[in-house]
């Protein structure tokens, strides 16, 4: 079955960078638009980044342009979010999104979580 | 960009109908009919429950439907269960190319 687990999250200083990775499997990755979409404890969700697929354009919140880039590697079935320049209200629990039918998201990954804190 | 506008909480009584709206702008909901539903329980993983503003995917329940009238959609929930009880969270394309979803509203089942 179509499965994404993320990995990579973890406790960082504001102003210092974490990669996000993201494997996916189940179902042929490049042919998919993938997403980032984020949780910060007690909140709601929070969409950051798209890229298209197979290998094309991205588009992004603008709470994290010009800090955060997604990118993929189709020959790995692999996501990445490479987040520089992290602020403390980057805390949350990120989420790798398969980009579904119409702009639909589905399925979704169990999250990683990113603590940004000095 | 702002959030989509959703009630905080909504609540019914088992066997009741409740409908959680979902406001925008003619620059996202009014203007696209990519509009999606997500079910989050505690601790867990959102999971889609409507997508393209009224289609339900292969194993959600008839139960769920979805409607838009102007920039404001919709999700009903018909003869709630207890099981019913979550955070909803709806979403829609925008004319900016990205993606903004609402602030959730959590559904109590009395």
């Amino acid at each position: 079955q179509v499965q994404l687990v993320e990995s990579g999250g973890g406790v960082v200083q504001p102003g210092r960078s974490l990669r996000l990775s993201c494997a996916a499997s189940g179902f042929t990755f490049s042919g998919y638009g993938m997403h980032w979409v984020r949780q910060a404890p007690g909140k709601g969700l929070e969409w950051v980044a798209l890229i298209a697929h197979p290998g094309g354009g991205s588009d992004y919140a603008d709470s994290v342009k010009g800090r955060f880039t997604i990118s993929r590697d189709n020959s790995k079935n692999i996501l990445y979010l490479q987040m520089n320049s992290l602020r403390t209200d980057d805390t949350a629990l990120y989420y790798c999104v398969r980009k579904y039918a119409s702009g639909s998201f589905d399925p979704w990954g169990q999250g990683t979580l990113v603590t940004v804190s000095s | 960009q702002s959030a989509l506008t959703q009630p905080a909480s909504v609540s019914g009584s088992p066997g009741q109908s409740i409908t959680i709206s979902c406001t925008g702008t003619s620059s996202d909901v009014g203007d696209y009919n990519f509009v999606s539903w997500y079910q989050q329980h505690p601790g867990k993983a959102p999971k889609l429950m409507i997508l393209e503003v009224t289609n339900r995917p292969s194993g959600v329940s008839d139960r769920f439907s979805g409607s838009k009238s102007g920039n404001t959609a919709s999700l009903t929930i018909s003869g709630l269960q207890a099981e019913d009880e979550a955070d909803y969270y709806c979403s829609s394309f925008t004319s900016r190319g990205t993606w903004i979803f609402g602030g959730g509203t959590k559904v109590t089942v009395l």
